[in-house]
């Protein structure tokens, strides 16, 4: 099954304690997405990735790293997380020309 | 700035009825504008994607219109369910500086009554 597998989908952690989001897609899509979603503010785009070894900030990336070693995976890499990243985050995927398809969310509370 | 505008208000329907949704963009020349559905705590799921080239595009019970000199696209569901009620997201690609870095309305809730 086409899909895009993220991990974990819960996870609380405490301040400045630095943790990994994983993402792996099966349909060998070039474009890779890291969203984060808060109430009134919607999807925003915190980094992205055309392919391999290319990757470029979004809207919101202070805080953020990611890496695109391998064309299946994105990990979301939080080095030192504070409280405004309590958020639910997606990871996308998609081909030139295509929609995305999106991960089940994690939800992340950081306290 | 760039901007993506989608009716913040909830959209209430009657079941059968066709529901339009709006989405209004400036300072964006987009190549692509696409079509999401989003159910409370789930990840949005692809529904449609209109190129700048294209006036309109159907799908079983939705059609979406692209117009690129209003810097607008409607979004329709015909003969509208319950199972229907979502919040419905708008997205466009970036500018070419940008790459592929799809940006998202806020979107519209629809909820549709028996």
């Amino acid at each position: 099954e086409a899909q895009v597998t993220q991990n974990p989908r819960y996870l609380i952690t405490v301040t400045g304690k630095k943790l990994t989001v994983t993402c792996s897609q099966n349909m060998n899509h070039e474009y890779m997405s890291w969203y984060r979603q808060d109430p009134g503010l919607g999807l925003r785009q915190i980094y992205y990735s055309m392919n391999v070894e290319v990757t470029d900030k979004g809207d919101v990336p202070e805080g953020y790293k990611v890496s695109r070693k391998e064309k299946r995976n994105f990990p979301l890499i939080l080095e030192s997380p504070s409280p405004n990243q309590t958020s639910l985050y997606f990871c996308a995927s998609s081909s030139t020309g295509a929609g995305y398809t999106f991960g089940s969310g994690t939800r992340l509370t950081v306290v | 700035s760039q901007k993506i505008e989608q009716n913040s208000e909830a959209l209430n329907i009657q079941e059968g009825k066709t529901a339009t949704l709006t989405c209004n963009y400036t300072n964006y020349s987009p190549a692509y504008l696409q079509w999401y559905r989003q159910d409370p705590g789930r990840g949005p799921v692809f529904l449609l994607l209109i190129r700048e080239n294209e006036k309109e595009k159907r799908k079983e019970r939705l059609k979406v219109t692209f117009d690129t000199t209003l810097k607008q696209s409607l979004f329709h569901i015909t003969a509208s369910q319950p199972a229907d009620s979502a919040t419905y997201l708008c997205a466009l690609d970036g500018d070419s500086n940008s790459g592929y870095a799809l940006n998202f309305g806020k979107g519209t809730s629809l909820l549709v009554t028996p």
